[in-house]
């Protein structure tokens, strides 16, 4: 089973408006990320919050992560166009060897101009 | 760039073929991942390598091997190709000292008929 699972699936919204995608993971965890994936192209890494650290921000980007409902999510303000892809969390658990991440399935986010 | 390359990029093989994709990586990194994606599953890893002739599987092992004879290569065999194993591979590093932030390369195409 996916250790994160992002919600919603697919999400379209207007350009200038933000973008709020979940995430749901099951185990203990020593930090979560978020990736970015535009169509046909290799995951790109956007953001990493550490266990110990409740928000983070970069850029128009705000995440926010609750340890003790072991969610997460990522904020996209004042969205556009471009920021139209596939946004994934992954986890780096506690209770996995290997310096591993388990990824979730995604949210297809599209920017309408 | 994390000076990672995938070959081949695209590939139709038959089943019941081997089938060898490489990843070749600038850095010298110790961590290399091989990675599959399909709808509806995310990623799920498949191998990793934490060093020279030092790889372990992940949970979509079956099917798949792989080999590190030296650093900045990692090749992942699939021993006799079938239908389920039509999928877009993703070769990944990690940097040290970066949390487990995992840099991705661009993807193979790979259709098994």
């Amino acid at each position: 089973s996916q250790q994160g699972e992002e919600d919603p699936q697919a999400l379209s919204i207007q350009e200038g408006e933000n973008a709020t995608m979940n995430c749901s993971y099951k185990t203990s965890i020593n930090n979560l990320q978020w990736y970015r994936q535009n169509s046909g192209r290799g995951l790109v890494h956007l953001i990493l919050i550490r266990s110990n650290e409740r928000e983070k921000h970069s850029g128009r980007l705000r995440v926010t992560l609750d340890t003790s409902k072991k969610s997460s999510s990522l904020l996209i303000t004042a969205s556009r166009a471009a920021d139209t892809a596939s946004y994934f969390c992954a986890t780096d658990s506690l209770e996995t060897s290997g310096s591993r991440l388990t990824f979730g399935e995604g949210t297809q986010l599209t920017v309408n101009p | 760039d994390a000076g990672i390359t995938q070959s081949p990029r695209h590939k139709v093989t038959e089943t019941g073929t081997p089938v060898t994709l490489r990843c070749h990586q600038t850095e010298n990194h110790r961590y290399m991942y091989w990675y599959r994606q399909d709808p509806g599953h995310g990623l799920r890893l498949i191998h990793y390598s934490y060093g020279v002739k030092d790889t372990d599987k992940g949970e979509v092992s079956d099917g798949y091997s792989v080999s590190r004879s030296k650093t900045e290569d990692f090749l992942l065999t699939l021993e006799s190709a079938t239908s389920s194993q039509t999928s877009v591979y993703f070769c990944a590093i990690a940097r040290p000292g970066s949390g487990n932030t995992i840099y991705f390369g661009e993807g193979s195409w790979l259709t098994v008929v």
